[in-house]
């Protein structure tokens, strides 16, 4: 089955406690991206990803890295978690950059304490 | 400015009548795509309809129509004879092909409730 899976589904942390949120596709998809929902707010993007080893700053990058060394993975980190990171995390994936269909996993929800 | 503007947060629409999502964009890139997204309570998101920027008609698919008026920056997400399952958040997008790099900007969402 053609998904995108993300892992922890949720996640109680305190400040400064390094993260990492894991996102996978089997799709072959080289377009990958990160977004943070918040009431209000709708969803933000964090990081994206073309291919792999490139990535690219989205709209709300600050506190945040990314890797893609693979082209299924695309991991989210956080090195020093603040309670501001509480949020809904998204992970998604398309063909190309300029896919049509974008696939999200299920989400992450994050609790920064 | 804001990229992607919905201005309804919530709408109430009757079972079995159509009803149109509002969603207006701002962008000074010739090439972008248009999206919607349904987020029901569960809370996965779902994609329903795009659009690109050059397409000459309007995007159709089952019982969701996108109403692209370009020279109006308008992307209106029409529901064709709704049903109580269509009930959730709606969310427009776009993503900016060529001076951003692809990158993509939601909006705030409108909450849609079908009445029995």
């Amino acid at each position: 089955e053609a998904q995108v899976t993300q892992n922890p589904r949720y996640l109680i942390t305190v400040t400064g406690k390094k993260l990492t949120v894991t996102c996978s596709q089997n799709m072959n998809h080289e377009y990958m991206s990160w977004y943070r929902q918040d009431p209000g707010l709708g969803l933000r993007q964090i990081y994206y990803s073309m291919n792999v080893e490139v990535t690219d700053k989205g709209d709300v990058p600050e506190g945040y890295k990314v890797s893609r060394k693979e082209k299924r993975n695309f991991p989210l980190i956080l090195e020093s978690p603040s309670p501001n990171q509480t949020s809904l995390y998204f992970c998604a994936s398309s063909l190309s950059a300029s896919g049509e269909t974008q696939y999200f996993g299920p989400g992450t929800r994050l609790l920064v304490l | 400015a804001q990229k992607i503007t919905q201005t309804q947060p919530g709408m109430f629409v009757q079972e079995k009548e159509a009803v149109t999502l509002d969603c207006t964009y701002d962008t000074s890139d010739p090439s972008y795509g248009l999206f919607w997204y349904k987020q029901p309570s569960s809370g996965e998101m779902i994609f329903l309809i795009y659009q690109g920027s050059y397409d000459q008609q309007n995007a159709t698919e089952g019982r969701y129509s996108l109403n692209f008026q370009k020279a109006r920056k308008s992307a209106n997400l029409v529901i064709s004879a709704s049903q109580l399952g269509d009930s959730a958040m709606y969310f427009c997008a776009m993503r900016e092909n060529a001076y951003n790099f692809n990158k993509f900007y939601f909006g705030s969402g409108t909450k849609l409730n079908v009445k029995p």
